[in-house]
């Protein structure tokens, strides 16, 4: 089973920031937060993975609470492009990654 | 270039039969993996090789043989297909077996007849 908590759906409009919330509150302290998204009908797509401190990369920045238990995802300037279904997923370093049901996200013209 | 490829891209084929899917990876990555996104959406690992060997055996039907020839390729043969089976199929590959990023072929709509 995921070990993840994660919005069914979220809207957001064109331009603004997307923050997706992400609640992981078993996560243990070697277990790694990874985000994947799934534009339609495509493969998942790797977007940015952290364990303690906030991570940022072109796509996108993780920010993980000092307890460990949530995490956000943000986009900084969405775009239409940006509509997908978005996986936060908790992840030994050796270990499987478990999908859950993701959050779709809708960017708004 | 396609970093993960797969083929078919569509298999429609009756229930019984046999079918490959192909995958192959350009990254130069020594972990590949096989994943089954069902019609609800749902994605499960099935298998993963590192280097050739098998690592993961995801409690698949034995019906579903994965083969690695070598570390670019996986491909994924399935025996008397089932209703059930229906579903897309996702390769992906990653670096090694740890703390890396998967990369995903953009997946197999298998359809049972």
């Amino acid at each position: 089973d995921a070990k993840t908590t994660q919005p069914p759906s979220m809207d957001c409009a064109e331009g603004r920031a997307a923050n997706l919330p992400c609640n992981h509150s078993t996560i243990s302290g070697n277990e790694y937060v990874y985000w994947y998204r799934q534009i339609h009908s495509q493969g998942p797509q790797y977007i940015i993975h952290g364990l303690k401190n906030n991570e940022t990369n072109e796509m996108a920045s993780l920010i993980i609470t000092e307890d460990r238990k949530s995490s956000t995802l943000i986009l900084p300037h969405a775009t239409l492009r940006d509509t997908a279904v978005y996986y936060c997923i908790v992840r030994l370093r050796d270990d499987k990654i478990i999908f859950g049901k993701g959050t779709r996200l809708h960017i708004l013209p | 270039d396609t970093a993960v490829s797969q083929t078919p891209k569509y298999l429609v084929t009756q229930m019984g039969n046999d079918k490959s899917i192909k995958c192959e990876q350009n990254l130069g990555h020594d972990t590949m993996y096989w994943y089954k996104q069902d019609s609800k959406k749902f994605l499960k690992i099935m298998f993963s090789y590192n280097n050739k060997e098998l690592i993961i055996n995801e409690t698949v039907p034995n019906r579903f043989s994965p083969k690695s020839p070598d570390k670019a390729h996986l491909n994924l043969h399935i025996n008397s297909l089932e209703l059930g089976d229906s579903a897309v199929y996702f390769c992906a590959s990653s670096q090694d077996y740890s703390n890396q990023p998967q990369h995903f072929g953009d997946g197999t709509r298998l359809s049972i007849l």
